[in-house]
């Protein structure tokens, strides 16, 4: 079955690199999401990367994908405290056309 | 083009009411999901549309759930009978392609208290 999971909580000073990891169950997974919600605020889609990729860059942020480990982690540089919300993995096999299973999501707490 | 909205954005009702919610798409989007996201917790999908057409239930989705989009265009989300299990954010989104990935754009939610 479908199943993702991350940790819960973290907690980064200000300038500071976070890295946020996730693992994920279903190889036949093909996109993997990292999706940002801040309080009262709907879902943002931040990045996605494919599952034939290693890592794909988008200005502060950094997405490493690990097939064989299926693991994946959202690395986000010179941290803000705008990037203050909690940060979901989520996982599809057909690129978000059915539906996108989503894991627990990690808070991130940036500490100015 | 404002992104995809729901309404109400609060709902407050007792156990055993019926309520319904709207979800209006993008407009160029052919399909449209339904989510309910508990504290705490991820998003978990319910259904999908494609235009008119109801594609895949979740099996969260019991028989007091119910969903419809008749035009293919705005949806609607009901549930009777509501229970306190039921409280929840529930969570709308649409997609289009762009290049291999529909990326899917989510609304504000519809946050339901059962009393």
């Amino acid at each position: 079955g479908e199943d993702v999971e991350q940790s819960l909580f973290l907690s980064v000073r200000e300038g500071d690199s976070s890295v946020i990891n996730c693992t994920y169950t279903d190889s036949s997974s093909t996109y993997l999401y990292w999706y940002k919600q801040e309080p009262g605020a709907g879902l943002q889609l931040l990045t996605y990367i494919f599952s034939n990729m290693d890592m794909k860059q988008d200005q502060r942020l950094t997405v490493l994908l690990n097939k064989k480990d299926k693991h994946l982690s959202l690395r986000i540089a010179d941290t803000q405290t705008g990037d203050s919300a909690i940060y979901f993995c989520a996982e599809s096999m057909s690129g978000g056309y059915q539906k996108v299973t989503f894991g627990i999501g990690t808070k991130l707490q940036v500490i100015p | 083009d404002t992104g995809v909205s729901q309404d109400p954005r609060h709902k407050i009702t007792k156990r055993g009411q019926n309520v319904t919610f709207r979800c209006d798409p993008i407009s160029e989007h052919n399909r449209l999901y339904w989510y309910r996201q508990t504290l705490g917790q991820g998003p978990e999908f319910l259904t999908y549309f494609q235009n008119e057409a109801q594609l895949e239930k979740s099996r969260l989705l019991s028989d007091r759930f119910s969903a419809e989009r008749p035009k293919g265009s705005f949806s609607t989300l009901e549930i009777q009978r509501t229970e306190q299990g039921d409280s929840a954010m529930y969570l709308c989104a649409s997609s289009f392609k762009t290049g291999a990935s529909y990326e899917q754009y989510f609304g504000p939610g519809t946050r339901l208290t059962v009393t």
